[in-house]
């Protein structure tokens, strides 16, 4: 079993709707929970951070953490084209003296004009 | 501000030869972490460099090593190229090892392609 799973699509909504994307994983360690958005040729840039359980909302983003499940996902509201790009979950314990990021594969998400 | 450079963008190498990715990280930031990202899933963790010493390392073999200069710009070095080896390398710069709260920023890649 892969530590972190990510449904990876591809995902196609009109402009408007609302997108839900989300991961599992299965190190009770992570303590850190992140989204990066990655345009096609780029690197990722980060979206949302969150540390241990709850909700954060910022703008038409939020990230929501359920550690009791071992589940994070991430809504977009009013999804616009520009939105349109993979979306990648990232974990970390950034505990002693393991800091490092554990990736989801990413989800491609497409919103049509 | 500059962010994260990374040069050079994209590398054409052949099976055997060796390798050399050049990273700055963004100002201010003085920890770089390399990752490789393969077509089609998320970015690997290969290594992370603070204070010029390797500080964390995922399971890649010893023909990735990187280095880091005193100006806190990184290398990464690959030996003996396999196949297998053909991503997109990306570099990563952030303010101390474990602040994460400060977040991670990460260039645009080097693609490598071995051929």
């Amino acid at each position: 079993q892969k530590e972190v799973e990510q449904d990876p699509g591809p995902l196609s909504v009109p402009e408007g709707a609302i997108v839900s994307l989300n991961c599992t994983y299965s190190n009770s360690a992570f303590q850190y929970f992140m989204w990066y958005r990655q345009y096609s040729r780029k690197g990722p840039e980060l979206l949302m951070y969150t540390y241990s359980s709850g909700n954060k909302e910022d703008g038409r983003f939020t990230a929501q953490v359920d550690k009791s499940s071992k589940y994070i996902s991430l809504f977009i509201r009013d999804s616009q084209p520009s939105d349109s790009a993979t979306y990648l979950c990232a974990m970390s314990e950034s505990g002693g003296s393991n800091y490092k990021l554990t990736f989801g594969k990413g989800t491609l998400l497409t919103v049509n004009p | 501000d500059a962010g994260v450079t990374q040069s050079p963008t994209h590398l054409i190498k052949t099976r055997g030869q060796q390798v050399t990715l050049r990273c700055s990280p963004k100002s201010g930031h003085d920890t770089v972490s390399w990752y490789q990202q393969a077509l089609g899933q998320g970015p690997q963790f290969i290594f992370q460099y603070y204070e010029e010493e390797e500080r964390q390392r995922g399971n890649f073999p010893d023909r990735f090593s990187g280095h880091q200069y005193p100006n806190y710009s990184s290398e990464l070095n690959v030996n003996a190229l396999l196949l297998g080896d053909s991503a997109l390398y990306l570099c990563a710069s952030s303010w101390r090892p474990g602040r994460l709260d400060y977040g991670y920023t990460f260039g645009s890649g080097t693609r490598l392609t071995v051929v």
